[in-house]
């Protein structure tokens, strides 16, 4: 079975903590993405990575910085978290010949007190 | 702006009934995919279909990929409270661009 894990499933932290979500995948896939999810807008991406060391701005990457050292790991960062930053944050994984299938982890809930 | 629009944006039935979504665009797209997602968990990919006019059946779930490929149906059969959650389409506009995601259809299906 392929597997996309997400570090943590809940989360709360106070505004200005700096949040770390990691993200492994275990299919060997090239391509990794971070979205956020919240209701009536949808899923939104934040960064993408199609490359160990490369990073791609999504549509809403202000507030948002990204890691990929390893080819299986996603890191999400949160330098400064604010309370607008609450949201459920999926990680998703999908191989080099981008079909557009994407396999999700299940999900990081973030509250931002 | 949605590239892709998803109708309803709620649905709920009985159990047994049976229900057809929507996926519309003004785009074309090399590819559609449909995902299911249950309350607290990530999308699940369901199906991919990537020729206009093709039909792909998931046991009770029959999707469909409009003939000039800019819109895409989910049907289901009999529905079952298994069933419940939200369903969303996706898709690319070629092999280089990102996913685009519409906003899905809620579906509740009452026992």
């Amino acid at each position: 079975d392929v597997k996309v894990t997400q570090s943590s499933r809940y989360l709360v932290k106070r505004t200005g903590e700096k949040v770390f979500l990691e993200c492994v995948q275990d299919m060997d896939h090239e391509n990794m993405f971070w979205y956020r999810q919240d209701p009536g807008l949808g899923l939104r991406l934040i960064y993408f990575s199609y490359d160990v060391k490369m990073k791609e701005k999504g549509d809403i990457p202000e507030g948002y910085s990204v890691s990929r050292e390893k080819k299986e790991r996603f890191s999400l960062i949160l330098e400064s978290a604010s309370t607008n930053q609450t949201s459920m944050y999926l990680c998703a994984s999908g191989g080099q010949a981008n079909t557009g299938e994407l396999f999700f982890g299940e999900g990081s809930r973030l509250t931002v007190l | 702006t949605q590239l892709l629009e998803q109708s309803p944006q709620f649905l709920s039935i009985q159990e047994g009934e049976n229900l057809t979504v929507y996926c519309n665009s003004s785009s074309v797209f090399s590819s559609l995919q449909w995902y299911r997602q249950e309350p607290g968990e990530g999308p699940v990919l369901l199906v991919t279909v990537v020729t206009g006019g093709e039909v792909k059946k998931l046991k009770r779930l029959t999707f469909q990929f409009g003939d000039a490929r800019k819109d895409s149906s989910l049907h289901i059969t009999a529905a079952q409270p298994g069933d419940t959650g939200l369903y969303l389409c996706a898709g690319e506009k070629t092999s280089y661009d990102k996913v685009i995601f519409g906003p899905g259809t809620s579906l509740s299906v009452i026992p």
